[in-house]
């Protein structure tokens, strides 16, 4: 199985702090990344696809980039709804795996 | 409004069987590729089995003989049956949709999550 590791855990930021989150594959996984977002007791929600389409609905100030092996998240200006937890995972290979999470939290 | 709602979650003893339910609204579930993902207590995001439009499914090892999905095309369900439940399966456990575009597959839709707890 595809190995998803993210960076950092967690981090401590302020409203308006513009913020990256890394996500690393075990392995080539071209461009078939996705970001999701999810807040507690919520269900996931899909931010970025293909490692830098923004889905729809979802504020512009979200962006991804990457190819490979080495992904980023970022947030350009982040907001008081932005505080989550943020997962990447690979639709490169079956079976799909998910990083372990990078949890956002107010400073 | 597409919508995903699941029910049948609960309190099982360890070895038990339970069966969750994913009623879809706004989507057709055998024209999708839909998905079953849980989340253990304060852990991240597991793929639990998958049930393509075609019928075909596939299992992550952790519930591969165990566990079995399908759908109700008449009642617009999905359905995860659960034999042999461990305590290491209780989460919450979400139906979502999977879509694709230009060959990238991601989960576009999610219901809000059932929960299963699996103790003595």
């Amino acid at each position: 199985d595809f190995q998803m590791t993210q960076s950092p855990s967690s981090l401590s930021a302020s409203v308006g702090d513009r913020i990256t989150i890394t996500c690393r594959a075990s392995q080539s996984i071209s461009r078939f990344l996705n970001w999701y977002q999810q807040e507690p007791g919520k269900a996931p929600r899909l931010l970025i696809y293909a490692a830098s389409s923004l889905q729809s609905g979802v504020p512009s100030r979200f962006s991804g980039s990457g190819s490979g092996t080495d992904f980023t998240l970022t947030i350009s200006s982040l907001q008081p709804d932005d505080f989550a937890t943020y997962y990447c995972q690979q639709s490169y290979s079956a079976p799909w795996t998910f990083g372990q999470g990078t949890k956002v939290e107010i400073k | 409004e597409v919508q995903l709602v699941e029910t049948g979650g609960g309190l099982i003893q360890p070895g038990g069987s339970l069966r969750l339910s994913c009623a879809a609204s706004g989507l057709t579930v055998n024209t999708s590729f839909m998905t079953w993902v849980r989340q253990a207590p304060g852990k991240g995001l597991e793929w639990v089995s998958v049930i393509y439009s075609g019928g075909t499914t596939d299992y992550a090892d952790s519930v591969k003989g165990r566990f079995t999905v399908s759908r109700d095309n008449s009642k617009n369900t999905l359905y995860l049956q659960m034999n042999s439940l461990r305590a290491d399966d209780t989460a919450v456990y979400y139906c979502a949709r999977e879509s694709s575009h230009k060959r990238s597959s991601y989960m576009d839709v999610w219901g809000k999550g059932t929960t299963v707890t699996v103790s003595s």
